[in-house]
């Protein structure tokens, strides 16, 4: 089976600017999660879309979102980008059982300048 | 927030010594993963433990859960410089609506000298 992929691989903003960053899930996965990873704050959880609903969200402001299309792949936004949001961002795929393993994308390198 | 700490933060040892890495959490889990990170790339997972086990091996990985004091170890036998990596251990525990999240300790970043 085909890993988890995410495109972009890189991207250079500006502040003020959006982004929208996207991810596959393994085949017949059905939960798709989203992490950022800073060195300063380590690896926190955004939300989590399982069958195209929101099932979970982590303690982030409003300008990230994101959705779930019926094909299980997903896509982050990040609107208003600043300085802070300078991060890797990885997803994870699993099957959306409780204590399934979670399989990680490569992540997207976002760099907002 | 964070759940689980890692300790150390870094370790560096000789290649064929064994490196063990250990990790607290606060809340009661459902079971706790250890993933393996190659300098700013994806996650790799290593190896997953319920709650009701105690020990679980995988390999080179030996890995440890004792629920009573809250902690978890990993330990890896006869290291490579290829085991050269960021190790993270991740909390699973259930947040609600259905959902397990997996939270994340800050790591320990382990160097293998050849």
């Amino acid at each position: 089976k085909a890993g988890v992929t995410q495109t972009p691989r890189y991207l250079i903003k500006t502040r003020g600017q959006q982004v929208t960053l996207s991810c596959s899930p393994i085949s017949g996965h059905r939960s798709v999660s989203w992490y950022q990873q800073t060195p300063g704050q380590g690896l926190q959880f955004l939300f989590e879309y399982f069958s195209e609903t929101q099932r979970n969200k982590g303690n982030f402001p409003g300008r990230f979102s994101g959705r779930q299309f019926s094909n299980s792949r997903s896509e982050m936004n990040v609107s208003t980008l600043e300085l802070g949001d300078s991060a890797l961002y990885l997803c994870a795929s699993s099957a959306g059982t409780p204590g399934d393993t979670q399989y990680f994308g490569p992540g997207t390198r976002l760099t907002v300048l | 927030s964070q759940q689980g700490e890692e300790d150390p933060q870094a370790l560096s040892i000789q290649e064929g010594e064994n490196a063990t890495m250990n990790c607290s959490y606060k809340t009661s889990i459902n079971n706790l993963q250890w993933y393996r990170q190659n300098s700013g790339r994806g996650l790799v997972h290593l190896i997953l433990i319920r709650s009701n086990e105690r020990e679980k091996h995988s390999g080179r990985l030996r890995v440890t859960l004792d629920t009573s004091k809250k902690s978890s170890s990993l330990l890896i036998t006869a290291s490579r410089a290829a085991d050269t990596a960021s190790y993270f251990c991740a909390t699973d525990a259930y947040s609600g609506a259905g959902s397990y999240q997996l939270t994340f300790g800050k790591g320990t970043k382990l160097s293998v000298i050849p």
